[in-house]
């Protein structure tokens, strides 16, 4: 069983929708969540991070925790052609290492 | 500004040759790691530092080799007993054990 897991996608959503994104992760122990946004071709990039359960806004992302359904998710609202990307799902459990998801490869449709 | 460089971005190895990534980072964090991307696939560790002089395997360290002789630099060699080396590098670092990594742009390593 794979530690972290997202749908590969391709998630396709019209301009200006939510994007809806979600991991799953199998250690119970985790402790911080991650989602970094990588550009073909580029590294990946810190957008949002979450250690209690619920939600954190900050602009137009916001991540949801629910440790009890060891779950996180992301939404993107007011999708832009430029938030065109893969999203990696990032979890650290009780050592510092981060474990990432394979990633889910978003498409915004102008 | 603070960052980390990696280089070189593109770089061509061929059979039976040892090669050396190179990381710096300016950023005064404790930790450093090497990540392995293939396509499709998600990031896989080969190697992490927590201190100078100070390195532990990952996941994925066999035909890898690493240093850690001063905090700023981690320099990644992939040895000839590294079968299928072609892949997309990344190197990163944390401030401690709590925060998000910061990576470097990567280096493309391409066998010919």
């Amino acid at each position: 069983q794979k530690e972290v897991e997202q749908n590969s996608g391709p998630l396709s959503v019209p301009e200006g929708a939510i994007a809806s994104l979600n991991c799953t992760y199998s250690d119970r122990g985790s402790q911080s969540f991650f989602w970094y946004r990588q550009y073909s071709g580029k590294s990946p990039e810190l957008i949002m991070f979450i250690y209690s359960n619920g939600d954190k806004e900050d602009g137009r992302f916001t991540a949801q925790l629910n440790k009890a359904s060891q779950y996180v998710s992301l939404l993107i609202r007011d999708s832009q052609p430029s938030d065109s990307a893969t999203y990696l799902c990032a979890v650290r459990s009780n050592d510092y290492k981060l474990s990432f998801g394979a990633g889910t490869t978003v498409t915004v449709r102008a | 500004d603070g960052g980390i460089t990696q280089s070189p971005k593109y770089l061509f190895r061929k059979e039976g040759q040892n090669v050396t990534l190179s990381c710096e980072q300016n950023l005064n964090h404790d930790a450093m790691y090497w990540y392995r991307q293939d396509p499709g696939q998600g990031l896989r560790l080969i190697y992490y530092s927590q201190i100078v002089n100070d390195f532990q395997k990952g996941d994925i360290a066999e035909g890898y080799s690493v240093s850690r002789e001063k905090k700023e630099s981690f320099p990644l060699t992939v040895t000839s007993a590294q079968k299928n080396p072609t892949a997309f590098y990344l190197c990163a670092s944390s401030i401690g054990v709590s925060g998000g990594y910061t990576f470097g742009s990567g280096t493309r390593l391409t066998v010919v």
